[in-house]
């Protein structure tokens, strides 16, 4: 079983404060994939990264992976209460390329 | 903007019953999911389908669930008798290819009493 863990568990910093949150695992995957997640709703995609020591930028959001493709990093610059939402990374596994989530971050950011 | 649709958002069932969950993937996509989240835990997976058969499935996914897509639009996941530990947010993903992205429904929060 390929798990993946993640920290921390509950974020809670001020506006405009920076921030990584981060996805371990013991495994190797293909690939990685980051979600944002809102109450009563499904998990949105924000980026997959593929190769060992990629870094993706998504606005104030910056992805990377581990050269290993073990872990994963997610760090927001200058946070803003709109970025407030639980954060989960997951990895492909298996045949359909089902995925693999972490336990995920609840990150609140306040005004 | 295309999206997966999940009926219903809400559903309130006595243990032991019949729940049917349906999800309407995107049109042209090919490959469908479904996975679970138990209040508080990890999104789980349950089942991947593909050219009208599983493809994968979790050992979460026993006798007691179903998949079935019988229309061409409509990805069902039945429960044939409901207990408590299935009550969880149930949702729906599909992606045209599978190295294209995954859309996750809104999900199907299955309360069983």
């Amino acid at each position: 079983t390929q798990l993946l863990e993640q920290s921390p568990q509950f974020l809670s910093i001020q506006e405009g404060e920076n921030l990584t949150v981060y996805c371990n695992s013991s495994s190797v995957f293909s690939s990685l994939q980051w979600y944002r997640q809102e109450p009563g709703e499904g998990p949105v995609l924000l980026v997959t990264v593929v190769t060992g020591g990629e870094v993706k930028k998504l606005k104030r959001l910056t992805f990377q992976f581990g050269d290993a493709r073990k872990d994963s990093s997610l760090h927001i610059t200058a946070a803003q209460p709109g970025d407030t939402g639980l954060y989960l990374c997951a990895g492909e596994v298996g045949s359909a390329r089902q995925l693999t989530f972490g336990s995920g971050t609840q990150l609140t950011v306040l005004p | 903007e295309p999206e997966v649709t999940q009926t219903p958002s809400h559903q309130v069932t006595q243990m032991g019953q019949e729940v049917i969950l349906r999800c309407v993937p995107i049109s042209n996509h090919l490959y469908f999911y479904w996975y679970r989240q138990i209040l508080g835990q990890k999104v789980e997976f349950l089942v991947s389908f593909y050219n009208n058969e599983i493809s994968e499935k979790s050992e979460i996914f026993d006798d007691q669930f179903s998949v079935e897509r019988p229309d061409g639009s409509n990805f069902t996941l039945k429960i044939r008798s409901t207990k408590l530990e299935d009550s969880a947010m149930y949702f729906c993903a599909s992606r045209l290819a599978l190295a294209g992205e995954l859309f996750f429904g809104e999900g199907s929060r299955l309360t069983v009493l």
